[in-house]
């Protein structure tokens, strides 16, 4: 009965890779997001996604792409992986709109070597 | 910009003590707290939230306290116990349509 689940917990690639971290909610929400989390415990947004539709769009490399195939799934694509680019990284999910209660996934852990 | 931030980036509670974890924000015109508890190796989750409109709200075991005049937000655990050692991060909403923002986190550990 998990709510927010992202799939893969772990992954460890090279420099150079492209990855995907896939997610799901069956809350029933309108709204999904992907956030970074630094080494510093830092949450920062990257994308968020109502209905499928972009809304966010930080200022994120363009080699990370999100994808929505559904308002139920929103994936995470990163091209070109750099040493950067490790960190965790979390799904989570929404009411329509912004500013409501968010329900984070249990995180992915990406490590660039 | 706007910014939430944390007077304690960590604090060492005894167990059975209280503790006391302190956000400010910058934000006037934020109408929404949240305090999220980020245990080691998960997703941080939803705790206790507060609107603008209220001063005071309660959960088990927790406490949430708004002070707008000086936006200040803080939680308070009572009977502080082992399970509650994790990274503590409060959140706002500034304006109605804006995403949450969240502050850099306080570290609690429960010292047995």
């Amino acid at each position: 009965d998990t709510a927010v689940s992202q799939t893969p917990k772990y992954l460890v690639t090279q420099m150079g890779n492209d990855k995907s971290i896939k997610c799901e909610q069956n809350l029933g929400h309108d709204t999904m997001y992907w956030y970074k989390q630094d080494s510093k415990k830092f949450l920062k947004i990257m994308f968020s996604y109502n209905n499928k539709e972009l809304i966010i769009n930080e200022t994120v490399p363009n080699r990370f792409s999100p994808k929505s195939p559904d308002k139920a799934h929103l994936n995470l694509h990163i091209n070109s992986l750099e040493l950067g680019d490790s960190a965790v990284y979390f799904c989570a999910s929404s009411r329509q709109g912004l500013g409501n209660t968010i329900y984070f996934g249990e995180g992915s852990w990406l490590t660039v070597v | 910009g706007e910014s939430v931030g944390l007077h304690l980036p960590t604090l060492s509670v005894q167990e059975g003590d209280n503790s006391i974890i302190n956000c400010a924000y910058s934000n006037s015109a934020s109408d929404y707290f949240i305090w999220y508890k980020q245990e080691s190796g998960k997703g941080p989750q939803f705790i206790i939230d507060i609107r603008s409109n209220m001063d005071k709200r309660q959960g088990q075991r927790v406490t949430v306290l708004l002070n707008k005049t000086v936006k200040h937000l803080s939680l308070q655990i009572a009977a502080t116990q082992p399970g509650d050692s994790a990274v503590y991060f409060c959140a706002e909403n500034p304006t109605g349509n804006t995403p949450l923002v969240f502050g850099k986190g306080t570290r609690l550990s429960v010292i047995a």
